[in-house]
């Protein structure tokens, strides 16, 4: 199985702040690489797919980046909204897995 | 655009099943694939496996191998997932999530999502 890392697992910032997260696979995924977006007692929501694609309705101050083995997610101003833990998911074999999470909290 | 409508919260005891639905509409079915993913509490997120109703054939993570059932009924745009010998560490919130219809893993990115199914196995 491709395992998922990601870094940092907590952050705190301040509303306007760049925010970068970085996800790492066991092994190199190309570009199918997914990021989402959870907020409390709700399902994930797509923020980012195949790396570096927008999903529809996604604010443009999220952003993708990264092939191979190593991805990135940049938030260039963090919103009230934001606030969030956020998981990076590689599609490129089964099973699928998530990284464990990074939660971006008020500073 | 798919919105996916899952059933309510469930309490089982251990060594029981537990089938959970998920019901697709605003979407031609058929189209999709349909992942499950669960979440204990406090916990990540965790691929069950998944199905493309189109050819009701299934794919599972190893780890539920022999434990769990995915199927779709296109008559009614609705998949299940069923979870057997039910224990106390798969209490969690159950999730159904669509995937576009491709012939490779790459597409494999879930949105929609359902809103989750809380099981809790409890003696």
């Amino acid at each position: 199985d491709i395992q998922m890392t990601q870094s940092p697992s907590s952050l705190s910032a301040s509303v306007g702040d760049r925010v970068t997260i970085t996800c790492r696979a066991s092994q190199s995924i190309t570009t199918y690489l997914n990021w989402y977006q959870q907020k409390p007692g709700k399902a994930p929501k797509l923020l980012i797919y195949g790396a570096s694609s927008l999903q529809s309705g996604v604010p443009s101050r999220f952003s993708g980046g990264g092939s191979g083995a190593e991805f990135t997610l940049t938030i260039s101003s963090l919103q009230p909204e934001d606030f969030a833990t956020y998981y990076c998911q590689q599609s490129d074999s089964t099973p699928f897995t998530f990284g464990p999470g990074t939660k971006v909290g008020i500073k | 655009q798919v919105q996916l409508v899952q059933s309510g919260a469930e309490v089982r005891k251990p060594g029981s099943s537990v089938k959970v639905s998920c019901k697709a509409s605003g979407g031609t079915f058929s189209r999709y694939t349909i992942s499950w993913v669960r979440q204990a509490p406090g916990q990540g997120l965790e691929w069950m496996g998944g199905i493309i109703p189109i050819f009701g054939t299934a794919n599972y993570a190893q780890k539920f191998q022999g434990r769990v059932t995915i199927t779709a009924d296109e008559s009614t745009s609705t998949a299940y997932m069923e979870l057997s010998s039910l224990r106390s560490e798969d209490t969690a919130v159950y999730l159904c999530a669509s995937s576009p219809y491709c012939n490779s893993t790459s597409c494999y990115w879930f949105d929609p999502w359902g809103q989750g199914t809380l099981v809790t196995v409890s003696s």
